[in-house]
């Protein structure tokens, strides 16, 4: 069974920093691409970063571009969100989720897997 | 960026009819267009892929169409259980982009 599981999620103040983390298993992990997406409270789902099955290639959301870094660890089975300068704006669920198999535009792909998410709640 | 415009934003129906969502890209997609289901408290499950793949598992009241610009979600029958937020999702370009949502009810 696929599973994603989130942590790191805390209440930390506008400027912090604070990194997650996903661990995966029931999948060979360097095998795919993987994102994070988020879902601030009331609002709609937005797509935040991918990586792709080597961590080789990544992409950002505007919004969060050279604030946050994505990276991975396939020896771990885990991928990971450095995030910096925190805003009010951040506050949301942070989930990741499982993309496409490489070499077919691994993180450029459908969002097959997610996890539960992991709170970030950025308050003064 | 290309924009995802969802319609409606919520609807009611009733147990058994049927649900089409619509969702317009701001430009041409060719077809990675993907849906998801979103029930409360639960993390989003993909339900459709590239236009109109069924995910594995996922029952075949769920279906999806449509290519270029335009695309429909459609339920044939609407059940209980299907009480949730659906979101259409394109992936043929970076960033990734979401449709606002469409929540549905049970009348």
């Amino acid at each position: 069974e696929v599973q994603l599981v989130e942590s790191g999620g805390s209440v930390i103040r506008p400027g912090g920093s604070l990194r997650l983390s996903c661990a995966v298993s029931g999948f060979t992990f360097d095998d795919y691409g993987m994102s994070w997406v988020r879902q601030a409270p009331g609002r709609g789902l937005e797509w935040v970063s991918g990586i792709n099955w080597n961590g080789e290639n990544t992409n950002y959301a505007d919004s969060v571009k050279g604030r946050f870094t994505v990276s991975r660890d396939n020896a771990k089975n885990s991928l990971y969100l450095q995030m910096n300068s925190l805003r009010v704006e951040d506050t949301a669920f942070y989930h990741c989720a499982r993309g496409g198999h490489k070499g077919h535009y691994d993180f450029l792909n459908a969002l097959f897997h997610w996890g539960q998410g992991t709170l970030v709640t950025v308050s003064s | 960026d290309t924009q995802m415009t969802q319609s409606p934003p919520s609807l009611s129906a009733s147990v058994g009819d049927r649900v089409t969502i619509t969702c317009q890209a701001s430009q041409d997609i060719s077809k990675y267009v993907n849906w998801y289901q979103r029930k409360s408290g639960k993390a989003p499950k993909l339900l459709i892929y590239d236009g109109s793949n069924l995910q594995t598992g996922v029952p075949s009241r769920f279906s999806g169409s449509g290519s270029g610009a335009d695309f429909s979600f459609t339920i044939s029958s609407l059940q209980p259980e299907d009480v949730a937020t659906y979101y259409c999702q394109q992936h043929d370009n970076f960033p990734l982009t979401f449709g606002g949502g469409t929540t549905v009810e049970i009348k």
